[in-house]
């Protein structure tokens, strides 16, 4: 089946250093891919998708391109603050039966971010 | 828009008693999914409704529980004889189907503790 692997944490960086998170992933089909971001005490958020091979979603300074050779979808951000310490998911989404786009799940990977 | 909602934020209850979890989703949103979240992995999958209809779950619904949606509008997710096991966070989505780019969008799920 349908599996999102995630690089492990925690991971713990400067203000302004340079992340990835890495991530791929295992598709039967023609997966959309998503990042999503969990701040503490709060619930899911959308951070960046993308649907189609070689795109790149962008937000917050935050990017992933979507690598179909590689079934990839690594996020990186140039420089980190430390209002970005969470735990960040990536996901997979294809439909099946129903159109069910049920959501498969990486394990998440906490970041932290020091002064 | 206020966004997806769910009630209560927070849950403890004893074994063997019933719970009940409630979901608002986005008002224009026809699909709803359950997920859920234990401590230091990813929301799996539980179930998914369009409008009134729920069309998939999970195996991981045993018969204790079961969610309804009477009208395609809030969703309710109850857990009879409630186990430890149980414990978690357990997440409504909502989603207007758009295809590659449809998104979830989360609300800040409801955390249970059984006692």
């Amino acid at each position: 089946g349908d599996s999102v692997t995630q690089m492990e944490g925690p991971v713990t960086l400067s203000e302004e250093a340079f992340l990835t998170i890495n991530c791929t992933y295992t598709a039967t089909g023609y997966p959309s891919l998503f990042w999503y971001v969990q701040y503490p005490g709060e619930g899911l958020q959308l951070l960046l998708k993308a649907t189609k091979a070689d795109d790149k979603g962008s937000n917050k300074g935050f990017e992933a391109t979507y690598r179909k050779e590689t079934t990839s979808f690594h996020l990186e951000k140039g420089s980190v603050q430390v209002s970005d310490s969470a735990v960040y998911f990536c996901a997979l989404s294809e439909p099946n039966a129903g159109n069910n786009r049920k959501l498969i799940w990486g394990l998440g990977t906490s970041l932290a971010v020091n002064p | 828009d206020t966004g997806v909602s769910q009630d209560p934020r927070h849950k403890i209850t004893k074994r063997g008693q019933n719970v009940t979890f409630r979901c608002d989703p986005i008002s224009e949103h026809n699909r709803l999914y359950w997920y859920r979240q234990t401590l230091g992995q990813g929301p799996e999958f539980l179930t998914y409704f369009q409008n009134e209809a729920q069309l998939e779950k999970s195996r991981l619904l045993s018969d204790r529980f079961s969610a309804e949606r009477p009208k395609g509008s809030f969703s309710t997710l109850e857990i009879q004889r409630t186990e430890q096991g149980d414990s978690a966070m357990y997440l409504c989505a909502s989603s207007h189907p758009s295809g590659r780019q449809e998104t979830q969008y989360f609300g800040p799920g409801t955390r249970l503790l059984v006692l």
